[in-house]
């Protein structure tokens, strides 16, 4: 089975903090990808990835940063984080093409005091 | 752009009773379309896809969906719902000149026994 880990399931983190959310996917895939999720709005996408090194920004990349160092690892990173970045995030990983399934992590939900 | 409208907050359905939960989109050329299912605190799990070919796919835990090309839909659907069926559940879209899914808001279905 695929397997998408993400580090924490829960974080609690204050205003103006670095924090560093971590996500390792275990099938070799070439897409990595990092979303909020919040009630009302649904899945948004930060970034992704396609590649080592490369990286794409999504729908809501403000605030947010991300690194991708090795194919199995995609990290999301909150310069600074705010109240308003308390959410739910989720990692996910697919096959390059688009015909194939993303496989998500279990979600990291987390708070912004 | 590509967009995917989730019509319904909430469907409520008794036990035994089929159910429909209800999935249009928007985007350019030919759809790639996902339905994905979220149980509480937890990732998102792939349920069912359409690519091309039939009309009507079948899935994970009896669930099916139907294309319809005309209508810009693609319905999800059970013959006989389950108290276990209650979850979140998110449509999604692409393209094959896409490496991303855009997720509707999500319809929470609830089945009450």
């Amino acid at each position: 089975d695929v397997k998408v880990t993400q580090s924490s399931r829960y974080l609690v983190k204050r205003t103006g903090e670095k924090v560093f959310l971590e996500c390792v996917q275990d099938m070799d895939h070439e897409n990595m990808f990092w979303y909020r999720q919040d009630p009302g709005l649904g899945l948004r996408l930060i970034y992704f990835s396609y590649d080592v090194k490369m990286k794409e920004k999504g729908d809501i990349p403000e605030g947010y940063s991300v690194s991708r160092e090795k194919k199995e690892r995609f990290s999301l990173i909150l310069e600074s984080a705010s109240t308003n970045q308390t959410s739910m995030y989720l990692c996910a990983s697919s096959l390059l093409s688009t015909a194939t399934e993303a496989f998500f992590g279990q979600g990291t939900r987390l708070t912004v005091v | 752009a590509q967009s995917v409208a989730q019509p319904e907050d909430q469907v409520n359905v008794a036990e035994g009773n089929p159910l429909t939960v209800k999935c249009t989109y928007s985007v350019s050329g030919n759809p790639y379309l996902f339905w994905y299912v979220q149980y509480p605190n937890r990732g998102l799990q792939f349920l069912l896809k359409y690519i091309t070919g039939d009309n009507l796919v079948k899935g994970s835990y009896g669930f099916e969906a139907e294309f319809n090309k005309s209508q810009t839909s693609f319905h999800l659907k059970k013959p006989s719902a389950l108290v276990s069926d209650s979850a979140l559940y998110f449509c999604a879209v692409t393209n094959s000149g896409y490496s991303t899914l855009t997720f509707g808001k999500g319809t929470m279905l609830l089945v009450s026994p």
